[in-house]
């Protein structure tokens, strides 16, 4: 079974500055798919960023974008130029895309960015 | 554009009641996921479904039942309802398809209170 590890259950960070929440993860697969999901007060789970296992390149949302170093297993995810509406609790996810568990989401403990005026 | 819809929103039940939960995925989406998050933590998965077929299982009491329909819907049937049932219930919907964008759509959620 594949596991999730945020070891960061908390940073903080003023408006304007870079933020960067780390994850790793345990899979012996080579296929599948890493996300960051951010959950805002109101509780609904938003995508922030996908990375394809295949892709060397790191994928880049705007002010978001991922180190994803395959061979280390690790996944990480920086913000940058922080805002007030970036305060919320970011889970790192895998998703497996071998046939007999394809669709699960597996969930680190999540990290709970706090952003300061 | 259509998202994953849950109803009810906000659910308050006694110990030993029954409730059930709906999910609506987003139109075409072919697999429907049941998580479960408790306070402070990560959500859980529960249960999924592709082509109104079961498709995984995860920490699911015996007491909660899910199903698909034809309609593509989906619902969870929690009996016997315990304290510790207290949470919040998401619904996520995707296409199972290699040449999808792999994430899983989330409802809203559905808050369950146990008393």
């Amino acid at each position: 079974a594949q596991t999730v590890t945020q070891s960061q259950p908390e940073m903080s960070v003023q408006e304007a500055e870079t933020v960067t929440l780390s994850c790793t993860y345990d899979t012996s697969e080579s296929d599948y798919y890493l996300f960051w999901y951010k959950q805002p007060p109101s509780r609904q789970m938003i995508l922030v960023i996908r990375q394809e296992a295949y892709k060397q390149q790191n994928a880049t949302e705007n002010r978001f974008s991922v180190n994803f170093q395959k061979a280390a297993k690790s996944f990480s995810l920086k913000i940058s130029d922080s805002q007030l509406g970036d305060a919320a609790m970011y889970f790192c996810a895998y998703r497996s895309m071998t046939t007999d568990s394809w669709g699960k989401l597996q969930f680190g403990a999540g990290t709970q960015v706090v952003v300061t005026p | 554009a259509a998202g994953v819809i849950q109803s009810p929103r906000h659910l308050i039940k006694e110990k030993r009641e029954t409730a059930t939960l709906k999910c609506y995925p987003i139109p075409r989406h072919d697999t429907v996921y049941w998580y479960q998050q408790g306070p402070g933590q990560d959500p859980q998965f529960l249960i999924s479904f592709y082509e109104k077929m079961q498709s995984d299982k995860g920490s699911i009491p015996d007491r909660f039942s899910a199903q698909q329909f034809s309609d593509y819907h989906s619902e969870l049937n929690m009996s016997s309802l315990e304290l510790g049932d207290s949470a919040l219930y998401f619904c996520a919907s995707s296409q199972a398809s290699k040449f999808a964008t792999g994430e899983l759509f989330f409802g809203e959620g559905s808050r369950l209170t146990v008393l």
